[in-house]
């Protein structure tokens, strides 16, 4: 367990809503993840944080923001949110070892169930 | 584009028997494998992970093996255990960091008392 929470962890919305999911993390860690995870396409990388106010896209970031004003809280917000976005999204902790900027080595919080009708 | 992929989706296997995943890659230039296990209605959990400088790495009951020639990756569990039902994932990656992970779909591992 890396002391990563999700909030909330299912919610129905309707299409052309925002939506915000947040990720609270407990263990100081500088890089955070959002991925998207759907049937037959794996877990997609939708934004990801390297700092406080440090942010950049992944590969599915269309439709999607991001934002982290301070180190245990990346938010992700669907402005306006659409049925293609109904999915399953995980929020990642990396832990950084010495001498590397960080591994591959993710831990993931327990997933939040988005449907928008 | 570059993809990770399974040879199979499922895999069904007697308790206490070994349990072994497949996963092809794509990407030569890939040095980081990972794999990872989860569990229904929760987070994958990373497993094991490889450099490409290494053939194989163990860890408990479970062992990944690189083959760099025909970039192929596989995962062994060993005496698998009920727990061990999931779905398992390979992941390819190098130093640019975590954020260029390719995750593969899946393999779902049931395992049949």
């Amino acid at each position: 367990d890396a002391g990563i929470t999700q909030s909330p962890r299912h919610k129905v919305t309707e299409t052309g809503t925002p939506v915000t999911l947040r990720c609270h993390q407990t263990e100081n860690h500088r890089y955070m993840y959002w991925y998207r995870q759907d049937p037959g396409h794996g877990l997609r990388l939708i934004h990801y944080s390297y700092g406080v106010k440090d942010t950049d896209k992944g590969e599915v970031s269309d439709g999607y923001s991001v934002s982290r004003s301070k180190t245990e809280d990346f938010l992700l917000t669907l402005e306006s949110a659409t049925s293609s976005q109904t999915s399953v999204y995980f929020c990642a902790i990396s832990v950084r070892l010495a001498g590397r900027t960080n591994t591959g080595e993710l831990f993931f919080g327990e997933g939040s169930r988005l449907t928008v009708l | 584009g570059e993809s990770v992929g399974l040879h199979l989706p499922t895999l069904s296997v007697q308790e206490g028997d070994n349990s072994i995943i497949n996963c092809a890659y794509s990407n030569s230039a890939s040095d980081y494998f990972i794999w990872y296990k989860q569990e229904s209605g929760k987070g994958p959990q990373f497993i094991i992970d490889i450099r490409s400088n290494m053939d194989k790495r163990q860890g408990q009951r479970v062992t990944v093996l690189l083959n760099k020639t025909v970039k192929h990756l596989s995962l062994q569990i060993a005496a698998t255990q009920p727990g061990d039902s999931a779905v398992y994932f390979c992941a390819e990656g190098g130093d640019q960091g975590a954020q260029k992970l390719v995750f593969g779909q899946g393999t779902r591992l049931t395992i049949n008392p």
